[in-house]
Order: C-alpha cells, then sequence, then structure tokens
C-alpha cells in the first residue's frame, strides 16, 4: 500500500517568514495529494489539494508543488501570521481511490 | 448541511466498561471513515464503509472494536472492554465519492478517556 513521509515533524519560525513542509510518497499511482490543517482542539480541514495533472497550484499565501518524477510534494505558506499556527497534514490517494494515507502531521509555530 | 456529526464529544470511563462512539455523515456522501489521533500515533485509519459496507477493517487494533453502519445516515464505533490505552480522540469523516470530491469532512471528534 502507500506510505507518506512527511518532515519536518516541528516548524518554528517568525511572523512574516515562510515555511516549507514536504512529503514523499511511495505509489506512482496516487493521483490527488490534499494538504489538511488541523487547529488546536479542533477537526482537520482541507486546505489546498493537487491532482497529478499539474505540477503546481496556489491560493493567496499557500501553495503547493508536485514533483511526480521524485514522488514528493510540499506545502507552502508565505507571509506566516501566528493564526496558521497549526498541525499541517498530507496525504497521498492511492491508485486514484478515495482513500487518503495520511502522513504524520507537522506542527507549525509562528512567533509574533 | 450541518457537517459530519459526533457524539458524545467527550466520553470518560472506566477500563473495562463498553464505549459506543456515534456519527451521522454528510447526506449524500458514499464514504465514511473512522479515525484515532494520538499524539505517539498520529492520524490512524480505523476502518472505513462503502455504501454502509465496510470495505478495509485492518486497521481496527484489534477484537475489542467494532464498527457498524446499519443505513446511510448512521455508523457507531463500538470499544468492549475498553483499556486505558484506547483514550485517544475518535474522528468520524464522509467523502462524496463516486467520481466526485475525494475531499474528506471531518466531525469534531470524540474525546476518549479510559482510566
Amino acid at each position: 500500500g502507500e506510505n507518506v513521509e512527511q518532515h519536518p515533524s516541528t516548524l518554528s519560525v517568525q511572523e512574516g517568514d515562510s515555511a516549507v513542509i514536504k512529503c514523499t510518497y511511495s505509489d506512482s499511482a496516487s493521483n490527488y495529494f490534499p494538504w489538511y490543517k488541523q487547529e488546536l482542539g479542533k477537526r482537520p480541514q482541507l486546505i489546498i489539494d493537487i491532482r497529478s495533472n499539474v505540477g503546481e497550484k496556489k491560493d493567496q499565501r499557500i501553495a503547493v508543488t508536485l514533483n511526480k518524477t521524485a514522488k514528493h510534494f510540499s506545502l507552502h505558506i508565505t507571509e506566516t501570521q501566528p493564526e496558521d499556527s497549526a498541525v499541517y497534514f498530507c496525504a497521498a490517494n492511492e491508485g486514484g481511490s478515495y482513500i487518503p494515507t495520511f502522513g504524520r502531521g507537522t506542527s507549525l509555530i509562528v512567533h509574533p | 448541511d450541518a457537517g459530519v456529526i459526533q457524539s458524545p464529544r467527550h466520553e470518560v470511563t472506566e477500563m473495562g466498561q463498553e464505549v459506543t462512539l456515534r456519527c451521522k455523515p454528510i447526506s449524500g456522501h458514499d464514504y465514511l471513515f473512522w479515525y484515532r489521533q494520538t499524539m505517539m500515533r498520529g492520524l490512524e485509519l480505523l476502518i472505513y464503509f462503502n455504501n454502509n459496507v465496510p470495505i478495509d477493517d485492518s486497521g481496527m487494533p484489534e477484537d475489542r472494536f467494532s464498527a457498524k453502519m446499519p443505513n446511510a445516515s448512521f455508523s457507531t464505533l463500538k470499544i468492549q472492554p475498553s483499556e486505558p490505552r484506547d483514550s485517544a480522540v475518535y474522528f468520524c469523516a464522509s467523502s462524496l465519492g463516486g467520481g466526485g470530491s475525494s475531499e474528506q469532512y471531518f466531525g469534531p471528534g470524540t474525546r476518549l478517556t479510559v482510566t
């Protein structure tokens, strides 16, 4: 089955800096890569996703890049704000299924 | 739609007791998932259903755990007997499937504490 590795496990930045979280996956047939944000005490919620037919997708301050050859994808957050502090999970849907395999999560801390 | 609904939001029970967690998915969603979240193990998929049928329960830790989905609008996760190591936040999630979006919609979670 699919295996998703996520790094780093913790990321601490100053407000205004950029943050990058990286994930690798094992199943070359995976074609859907969502990112979820989980604020403290809350549920995970989708913030951005990308399909394998594109290399980059952007939504305001967040962007996701995908390298299918290397089987890795990354979340980029620019101009970080304290409200970006949360745990971020990447995931990959194997073989075009609706079943995601999640990474272990990255705790992002943005210091004001 | 009110989103995915879970109950109870918090459950405190003693070791050995039976615990039942409940979930109502978003109407029209074909997939329902049960996850367990702990600091040590992250977000673990326990079981998922497609059109009310259990498809993969390989993530269920042991026979003490069971899940049912008697109809499209209701699912339960039961732990009998409960143990302290079952303490975690249990999330239910649903997704559309059927050629539509793969986005998972999570419920608010049930925080289970077994003493």
